[in-house]
């Protein structure tokens, strides 16, 4: 089972700030790399699914950046909002052929007005 | 509507019975999960299935089954209900077979509580 890593687990920031946290996966062992949204109460949505080493995925405010020879993932937020606490998933595509996705245990984000 | 419907919604049910969670959806999709979320554990994928009939043990299998008799339906069933299975389980699809890249998409979940 591949091993990912979510950093921090759970982070707490005003109004207004931007912030980031990490997701950690073996670079040997890589196709795809996902990042979900998951708001309380609700179910998991896609943001988005990188490939390449080097890719930049942006949607609004969030965006996204991929290194796959070191193996990791960062996801921004410029100028949080309440409405983006969630929790957010990692979960990359092992290169095995037919193998499901790996879920991190996400890092939880907390905005406060 | 929907496009992965889970249902039931939520389910209080006794140490001992036979649960069936279904799992439907309108995307077309080949690939269909079930997950489990209990706190702190994040998803762990009991089982999936790449296409009709075609079944795979996830993470934590034991103590599950599954059935796919057509593409647009994915059952879960608990055959004998046990406490340590109360959890919210979660239905996901995604695109077809050789396009690991695809996005999954979730049901909205069934929260199963066994006294």
């Amino acid at each position: 089972i591949l091993n990912v890593e979510q950093s921090p687990q759970s982070l707490h920031v005003q109004e207004g700030d931007s912030t980031n946290f990490t997701c950690s996966f073996p670079s040997s062992n890589f196709y795809a790399l996902h990042w979900y949204r998951w708001e309380t109460a609700k179910s998991p949505e896609a943001l988005f699914v990188m490939t390449l080493n080097g890719d930049e995925k942006k949607k609004g405010r969030i965006s996204a950046t991929l290194n796959t020879k070191e193996g990791y993932s960062y996801l921004y937020i410029k100028g949080s909002q309440p409405e983006d606490s969630a929790t957010y998933l990692c979960a990359p595509a092992p290169r095995s052929g037919n193998t499901p996705l790996v879920f991190g245990k996400g890092t939880r984000l907390s905005v406060i007005a | 509507d929907a496009d992965v419907t889970q249902t039931p919604r939520n389910r209080i049910t006794k140490t001992g019975k036979r649960i069936m969670l279904e799992c439907s959806q309108t995307k077309g999709h080949d690939r269909m999960y079930w997950y489990r979320q209990d706190p702190g554990l994040g998803l762990r994928l009991i089982y999936y299935s790449f296409d009709v009939k075609d079944i795979n043990k996830g993470e934590i299998s034991d103590g599950y089954s599954v059935s796919r008799q057509a593409q647009a339906k994915f059952s879960l069933s608990l055959e004998s209900a046990i406490p340590n299975q109360t959890a919210l389980y979660f239905c996901a699809t995604s695109g077809s077979r050789d396009r690991i890249n695809q996005p999954q998409h979730f049901g909205d979940g069934t929260r199963l509580s066994i006294l």
